[in-house]
């Protein structure tokens, strides 16, 4: 079965842009997880989204950002994009999402970089 | 509030030799504990999870992960350590909402030949 795939593999901008990173989720699973990893601050939740809903949303201002779509893909959309977001952003999905003990798989993200 | 702690930023064992990477956390209610792991360049694959019953859980690669309720614990262990084992591991605990996963700061593993 395909993992979950992430694109692009790299992505260069400067302050000031927007940024947008894509994520498909494993077949059949319909919640898809958004998180940051940016060196020094670890790995930090930023979205859920399931059944094409924001469900949950981490300590992130608002420019981040993004929508799932009827395929249960997923976009994640950065604005007004500053220095310290460059990081890793990975994307995860699992087969449910609530509560379920299911594990969150995950893509190879996207390396952002600002310069 | 839930967290997780690995007490343990590097973890050196030769080839061969058994391996425990540490996690405490710290939880209201019963933990869903998982362990991850992150290669090179490569986003985080699933190892192993906890959510109830036996106390030690097995997973992939040989891993397996031992649940102590009374310590808050949730040690990853190896038998017999691989060079190719060598990797940065996470912890993590679902958060209170039942959503977002919290992530230890990870701990690298070099394993030695």
């Amino acid at each position: 079965e395909a993992g979950v795939t992430q694109s692009p593999t790299h992505l260069i901008k400067t302050r000031g842009q927007q940024a947008t990173l894509r994520c498909s989720p494993i077949s059949g699973h319909t919640s898809v997880y958004w998180y940051q990893q940016a060196l020094g601050l670890g790995l930090q939740f930023l979205l859920w989204y399931d059944e094409g809903e924001e469900r949950n949303r981490g300590n992130f201002p608002p420019r981040f950002s993004g929508r799932q779509f009827p395929n249960y893909s997923s976009e994640l959309n950065v604005n007004a994009l500053e220095l310290e977001d460059s990081a890793l952003y990975l994307c995860a999905s699992s087969l449910f999402g609530q509560h379920s003990n299911q594990p969150q798989h995950f893509g190879d993200g996207t390396r952002l970089s600002i310069l | 509030a839930q967290s997780v702690a690995q007490p343990e930023d590097q973890v050196n064992v030769a080839e061969g030799n058994p391996l425990t990477v540490k996690c405490t956390y710290s939880v209201s209610g019963n933990p869903y504990l998982f362990w991850y792991v992150q290669y090179p360049n490569r986003g985080l694959q699933f190892l192993l999870k906890y959510i109830t019953g036996d106390n030690l859980v097995k997973g992939s690669y040989g891993f397996e992960a031992e649940f102590n309720k009374s310590q808050t614990s949730f040690h990853l262990k190896k038998p017999s350590a691989l060079v190719s084992d060598s990797a940065l591991y996470f912890c993590a605990v679902r958060d209170q909402s039942g959503t977002a996963l919290i992530f230890g700061k990870g701990t690298t593993l070099s394993v030695s030949s």
